[in-house]
């Protein structure tokens, strides 16, 4: 079954720096990619997807990489701002249209 | 503004006590909603598919008679938690499946204490 890694674990930025989290995942069927902002106490929320036929999308401030070929997926938060501490989720949707999640990463924005 | 909601947020009770969670798709109607586990920091593990008018399906590992899910219309679902125990004590949350090619929205979540 699909297994997705998500790295760094932590990420610690100053605000207006950028911030990156990188994804692999093994199922190479696999077609949709979401990213996920879970604030404390709260369900996750999507912030962005990409789909397998499309390489980057952008919406403001966040933008998404894929690439197929080597199954990596990342997510890219530029001029962060506190606002955007939250422990954030890749995901990856399988053939029976399940979401396996990758472990998170917990990012702090310091002012 | 919401597209699921969930309820309660959060329980509190002692060992041996069932406890219902619902969960409500408020935009449009859902064939297929799902319910997570996440223990603290940790992932959001997939428990089991609701379907409607049908019987859920499980994910390995997770015991059907412990967790039974009712998905009797297309706006409802709920997972009630048999016997409680400590060892439940989670943050459990649902998600409900969007319309064609679109992703899953997710409830608030309820998190669960057993004493």
């Amino acid at each position: 079954g699909e297994n997705v890694e998500q790295h760094p674990s932590t990420l610690s930025v100053q605000e207006g720096d950028s911030a990156v989290i990188k994804c692999t995942y093994s199922d190479s069927a696999s077609n949709y990619f979401p990213w996920y902002k879970q604030e404390l106490g709260k369900g996750p929320q999507l912030i962005i997807d990409i789909r397998s036929n499309v390489g980057e999308k952008k919406d403001q401030r966040i933008a998404v990489t894929l690439n197929k070929t080597a199954k990596h997926f990342s997510l890219h938060i530029t001029e962060t701002q506190p606002e955007d501490s939250a422990v954030y989720f890749c995901a990856a949707i399988t053939d029976t249209d399940k979401l396996i999640f990758g472990t998170g990463t917990r990012l702090q924005v310091f002012p | 503004g919401a597209v699921v909601s969930q309820h309660p947020s959060r329980v509190i009770c002692k060992s041996g006590t069932s406890v219902k969670i619902e969960c409500r798709s408020l935009d449009f109607q859902a064939t297929t909603m799902f319910w997570y586990r996440q223990f603290p920091k940790q992932s959001l593990m997939l428990m089991a598919t609701s379907n409607e008018g049908s019987k859920a399906t499980y994910e390995q590992g997770v015991e059907k008679d412990k967790f039974l899910i009712n998905h009797a219309s297309l706006t409802l679902s709920t997972l009630t938690v048999t016997s409680a125990h400590p060892e439940d004590s989670s943050f459990y949350i649902c998600s409900v499946e969007g319309r064609s090619n679109q992703p899953q929205h997710f409830g608030d979540g309820t998190r669960l204490s057993i004493l």
